[in-house]
């Protein structure tokens, strides 16, 4: 299966402030990644689809604005979380999947906004 | 459309057993099976593509029953290691021809197993 990184695994940044957080796969070419966020106790929510090369596609009620998705290459992806709020504080996981439809997920990074 | 795991929570005894069930509304073109354990991202277990499989690895095995939309996790003979929060991932294409990758997930079923 693919193996999948993230990074940072974890970050505290102050409201007001944006949060890049990258996700990559280390030994497959994904020309599409997904994101998902899962608050405490909750099931994995997703929140939009990467795609190499073009615009992100995004789940309803999720603020294209908001978090801001690029892949600009076939194993790394980026979600930038701009103006941080509380209530954005979560867990962040990316997945990939492979030639077999399984999908692999990131360790996840864990999002603090003080 | 998320789809309805049963039961909410297990507790069980090492060497017991115990059945997962993922339900949907919608027509899935396959059904993934993930554990979460505390702090830690999901680990994939299994895929179960549409066309009814069964599928199954160590003492850890699942169904899929594409009429009835529902997929079950079998966990036998239970181990300290199997506990954890289980979630069922649905892909739900409109049009049953293939994958999309994107999941939809139940609301996990905690299984704690005690020594």
């Amino acid at each position: 299966g693919a193996v999948v990184s993230q990074h940072p695994s974890w970050v505290i940044c102050k409201s007001g402030t944006s949060v890049k957080i990258e996700c990559r796969s280390l030994d497959f070419q994904a020309t599409t990644m997904f994101w998902y966020r899962q608050f405490p106790k909750q099931s994995l929510m997703l929140m939009a689809t990467s795609n190499e090369g073009s615009k992100a596609t995004y789940e309803q009620g999720v603020e294209k604005d908001k978090f801001l998705i690029n892949h600009a290459s076939l194993t790394l992806s980026t979600l930038t979380v701009t103006s941080a709020h509380p209530e954005d504080s979560s867990f962040y996981i990316c997945s990939v999947g492979d030639i077999s439809y399984e999908q692999y997920f990131g360790p996840g990074t864990r999002l603090t906004v003080t | 459309q998320q789809p309805v795991q049963s039961p909410q929570a297990v507790i069980l005894r090492e060497g017991e057993d115990a059945v997962i069930n993922c339900s949907s509304s919608k027509a899935l073109y396959s059904v993934h099976w993930y554990r979460q354990k505390h702090g830690e991202a999901p680990v994939f277990l299994m895929i179960l593509l549409k066309g009814g499989e069964q599928k199954g690895h160590d003492k850890i095995s699942a169904s899929f029953n594409e009429k009835k939309q529902q997929s079950s996790l079998y966990l036998t003979a239970s181990q300290l290691s199997y506990s954890g929060t289980y979630f069922c991932g649905t892909d739900n294409d409109e049009t049953g021809s293939s994958n999309t990758g994107k999941l939809i997930f139940g609301q996990g079923t905690t299984l704690q197993v005690k020594p």
